[in-house]
């Protein structure tokens, strides 16, 4: 158990609606990533906040958008849903910012499917 | 921009033989290397991480892996491998992106290791 928590395990739903995938890190840790793993892509990276505020961004659509809590959970929000948006989402965190070894604990992610 | 190309999707094993998994990787700059395994249906978990130092770094679950520079190579290596051990294997690599305190991993494809008995 990594300690990181991501809210539902499962999410099937259909195109064109919109749905909230939740995160709860580990304690103490202030970075969050959210992450994406399909067949085709691979597992690529979306988007990363520390401690409320947006630090990076990968290949994250537009009708995707993320946010960061004040107790630093943090909400990955899709929209507008297609087929192609099918994927285990991860949520990663780590304890903060500096040093570049610090690991990324991943939790066991949510697998939405669009029907 | 870096890159991680792990160079064989699927490897075949028999139980207690030896195992190489490799991975290549494209940098301008110094990196730090992960490997991470997904056992199935669950989350990603860190078997072992080069930072600086000793290039030959050992993990858990008797895994190791050698940074080799001037090769961009960060080979994962078993000596004798159990069921257990099927599973994807992932390579990693830490970019800097965005500025400080972003620490984004790019992953390899992944490579996915089945033991036979």
């Amino acid at each position: 158990d990594s300690g990181v928590t991501q809210t539902p395990k499962h999410l099937i739903t259909a195109t064109g609606q919109r749905v909230t995938l939740r995160c709860s890190p580990r304690s103490g840790d202030l970075s969050v990533y959210w992450y994406q793993q399909s067949l085709d892509q691979g597992l690529q990276f979306l988007i990363q906040y520390y401690n409320g505020e947006e630090r990076a961004k990968g290949n994250i659509l537009e009708r995707f958008s993320a946010q960061q809590f004040p107790d630093l959970h943090s909400e990955l929000n899709l929209s507008s849903l297609e087929l192609g948006d099918s994927a285990l989402y991860f949520c990663a965190s780590s304890a903060g910012t500096s040093g570049g070894g610090r690991e990324q604990f991943f939790g066991p992610g949510t697998r939405l499917t669009v029907l | 921009a870096q890159s991680v190309t792990q160079l064989d999707s699927q490897v075949p094993v028999f139980e207690e033989a030896p195992v190489e998994l490799r991975c290549n990787y494209s940098s301008s700059v110094s990196v730090y290397l992960f490997w991470y395994v997904q056992y199935p249906n669950q989350g990603l978990q860190l078997l072992l991480k080069y930072l600086s130092g000793s290039t030959l770094v050992k993990g858990i679950n008797g895994f190791e892996a050698e940074f080799n520079k001037s090769q961009t190579s960060f080979h994962l290596r078993k000596p004798s491998v159990h069921i257990s051990d099927t599973a994807e294997y992932f390579c990693a690599v830490r970019s800097l992106a965005g500025g400080s305190g972003a620490q984004k991993l790019v992953f390899g494809q992944g490579t996915r290791l089945t033991i036979n008995p």
